[in-house]
């Protein structure tokens, strides 16, 4: 049963400290979305990724959020400094282009983060 | 730009009952349509999906959505609810057709409906 996987599940952290979420698209999965989930903003897309490169990122705060594909079975967001506001759930997503395919997104269980 | 709604923040329904969510969107060409839905504590799943072609679509967990172009609707129902089926469910929409191409393959979200079943 292919899963994609996300770790750490839970982080706390102090602000200003800097945050690093991985996460392990489903194998042979050409595309990795990274999402943030917020009770008053709902549902964001931070950025996204096809055969490791970065398509769009606009989404992200650029001063302080980045994301990386390191290989096709790692994606990485770090956020550094942390803030307060930064606070949320942030989900991996793969999928399988070409045209649709990546619509049919794939989500890992999340990572809960909290600044404090 | 597209952008979905779904007014229904939070519905209750007795379980067995049928339900029906949902959805509006505004799109200026035919859109891929979605429905997910998230069990408290996990991620997102995709439940069903409409590209083409007939216009009431079947999913998993036994839900199935309804196209209507005219209402710019994709409702989803499911004819007798169960317990399990409490979780938020989520409609998207993604460009299709002419507007798409590679790097702009982005679901916008609705904003969720919470779905509570009374025993």
């Amino acid at each position: 049963d292919a899963r994609v996987t996300q770790t750490p599940r839970h982080k706390v952290t102090e602000m200003g400290q800097e945050v690093t979420m991985r996460c392990q698209p489903i194998l042979g999965h050409n595309t990795v979305f990274w999402y943030r989930q917020t009770m008053m903003q709902g549902l964001e897309l931070l950025a996204y990724f096809r055969n490791r490169a970065p398509l769009d990122d606009s989404g992200m705060p650029k001063d302080r959020f980045s994301a990386e594909m390191p290989d096709a079975t790692l994606a990485t967001l770090k956020i550094q400094p942390s803030e307060p506001r930064d606070s949320a759930v942030y989900f991996c997503a793969s999928g399988l282009a070409p045209q649709g395919g990546a619509y049919e997104q794939y989500f890992g269980p999340g990572t809960r983060l909290t600044v404090t | 730009a597209q952008s979905v709604t779904q007014p229904d923040i939070h519905i209750t329904v007795s379980e067995g009952a049928s339900l029906e969510l949902r959805c509006n969107y505004s799109y200026g060409a035919t859109p891929y349509l979605f429905w997910y839905v998230q069990s408290p504590g996990q991620g997102l799943q995709l439940l069903l999906k409409y590209f083409s072609g007939d216009t009431l679509v079947q999913g998993i967990k036994g839900f199935e959505a309804e196209f209507k172009r005219s209402q710019s609707s994709f409702n989803l129902r499911k004819p007798s609810v169960h317990w399990s089926d409490a979780a938020e469910y989520f409609c998207a929409v993604g460009p299709f057709g002419p507007a798409f191409n590679f790097g702009n393959e982005k679901l916008t979200f609705g904003t969720g409906t919470r779905l509570t079943i009374i025993p």
